[in-house]
């Protein structure tokens, strides 16, 4: 079955750092582009970042440029967001999401989501 | 990036069809066919409907459907049915300094 599991969030306190796993199975991880999507409570989705297969491409949307960094390691199938200086609007479920094979802008396969919740 | 712009609801009728719409810019939707729709129910991850504009991913019933026109894309459902009520989202490639940027959404209610 291919699958997708987020993992890493929690409770951060405004300042404070994280860092999301997203382990995948069911496919062969090393082909596929990655992203990061989030969904603040009771808001719509919000892109946040791409990886290229191979980790050599990688864009961020600007409310996360310069604070979070996305990257990926094809030996153990798992995609990361390292994300500092965290603000309380980066408060939000966090989806990791396959690009569908040899397209653009599909995201076929999404996790359940790992919640993240910047507050003092 | 501005999010693209969705109408916050829409409703219908089991059996009727609907068309919720997606407008952005040149920059995004009007200036490439990568736009993709996707349905979360509520607590769910979303699912992929739609992309490429108009292609439908193996398994998703063909009562979706997308088009463009211009600055604005288009989802349709036909046949309405209850288990269609969902949040609906559209997204777009952008040659902006970014990749990708989603629409803020549309509820569909089936009355």
């Amino acid at each position: 079955e291919v699958q997708l599991v987020e993992s890493g969030g929690g409770l951060v306190q405004p300042g404070g750092s994280l860092r999301l796993s997203c382990a995948a199975s069911g496919f062969t991880f090393s082909s596929y582009e990655m992203n990061w999507v989030r969904q603040a409570p009771g808001k719509g989705l919000e892109w946040v970042s791409y990886i290229s297969s191979s980790g050599s491409t990688i864009y961020y949307a600007d409310s996360v440029k310069g604070r979070f960094t996305i990257s990926r390691d094809n030996a153990k199938n798992s995609l990361y967001l390292q994300m500092n200086s965290l603000r309380a609007e980066d408060t939000a479920v966090y989806y990791c999401a396959r690009e569908g094979w040899l397209q653009l802008n599909a995201f076929d396969i999404w996790g359940q989501g790992t919640m993240v919740t910047v507050s003092s | 990036q501005s999010a693209l712009t969705q109408p916050a609801s829409v409703s219908g009728s089991p059996g009727q069809s609907i068309t919720i719409s997606c407008t952005g810019t040149s920059s995004d939707v009007g200036g490439y066919n990568y736009v993709s729709w996707y349905q979360q129910h509520p607590g769910k991850a979303p699912k992929l409907m739609i992309y490429d504009v108009s292609n439908r991913p193996s398994g998703v019933s063909n009562r979706f459907s997308g088009s463009k026109s211009g600055n604005t894309a288009s989802l349709t459902i036909s046949g309405l049915q209850a288990e269609d009520e969902a949040d609906y989202y559209c997204s777009s490639y952008t040659s902006s300094s970014t990749l990708a940027v989603f629409g803020g959404g549309t509820k569909l209610t089936v009355l």
